[in-house]
């Protein structure tokens, strides 16, 4: 069966520090990522997806980058973290074919002080 | 783009029905996607309609009518666990996800 790991599930950063939250797929070929945050009380928004290695499609400008380096495995980054980024961040997979819905990882709570 | 409507917040009794609804504009709908979210944790894939009608899976159903850009989650034998926010998401095209800001379901016994 297919699986999703995303670390960390907790995280603490100070403004200005660097971010890196990693995400893997286990059990499945060529699955489409997502990378969402989701501000407290709010609906999940949409940052990055990804159809294929190397192929990163941005929803939002902002100070975050995503790569997808293998197959099975999405990244989130940022140089300089700014407060306004805290949330909690939730990575995705989905199989091919329009029914397909998206699976979910635990998520990180990200806080930024 | 896309734009989804659902009401904030619900309370119903144990035992009861309660049915959550969603409205959408979209320019490229492909599916509506109904996820259940537990305060602290991540969504869980509930149910998925793309054509007109009723999909039926145990005490949950959901419904989509796609000439009225609306769509129904009817959760039946209401239990405490039910308790959680309920996301409305809308496919746009052939990958993307739009979710409404969800509608939090209080089960009271």
């Amino acid at each position: 069966s297919q699986t999703i790991h995303q670390w960390p599930a907790t995280l603490v950063q100070p403004v200005g520090s660097p971010l890196s939250l990693e995400c893997t797929v286990e059990g499945t070929s060529n699955p489409n990522l997502y990378w969402y945050r989701q501000a407290a009380g709010r609906g999940l928004q949409l940052l990055f997806y990804s159809v294929g290695i190397g192929q990163i499609s941005s929803e939002v400008p902002q100070n975050l980058s995503a790569s997808r380096p293998q197959d099975r495995q999405f990244i989130l980054s940022s140089k300089k973290l700014l407060l306004s980024d805290s949330g909690f961040y939730l990575c995705a997979w989905a199989g091919q074919g329009e029914a397909q819905p998206q699976h979910f990882g635990d998520g990180t709570r990200l806080s930024i002080l | 783009g896309q734009n989804i409507d659902q009401p904030t917040e619900m309370t119903a009794t144990e035992g009861a029905i309660v049915q959550i609804n969603c409205t959408y504009q979209t320019s490229g709908f492909n599916g509506l996607f109904w996820y259940q979210q537990h305060a602290g944790e991540a969504p869980t894939f509930l149910s998925y309609n793309v054509l007109d009608g009723l999909e039926e899976k145990g005490r949950f159903s959901s419904f989509l009518s796609r000439s009225k850009g609306y769509s129904y989650l009817l959760l039946k034998e209401l239990q405490m666990k039910d308790s959680a926010s309920y996301l409305c998401a809308a496919k746009d095209g052939d990958y993307k996800l739009s979710f409404g800001a969800g509608t939090t379901v209080t089960v009271r016994a």
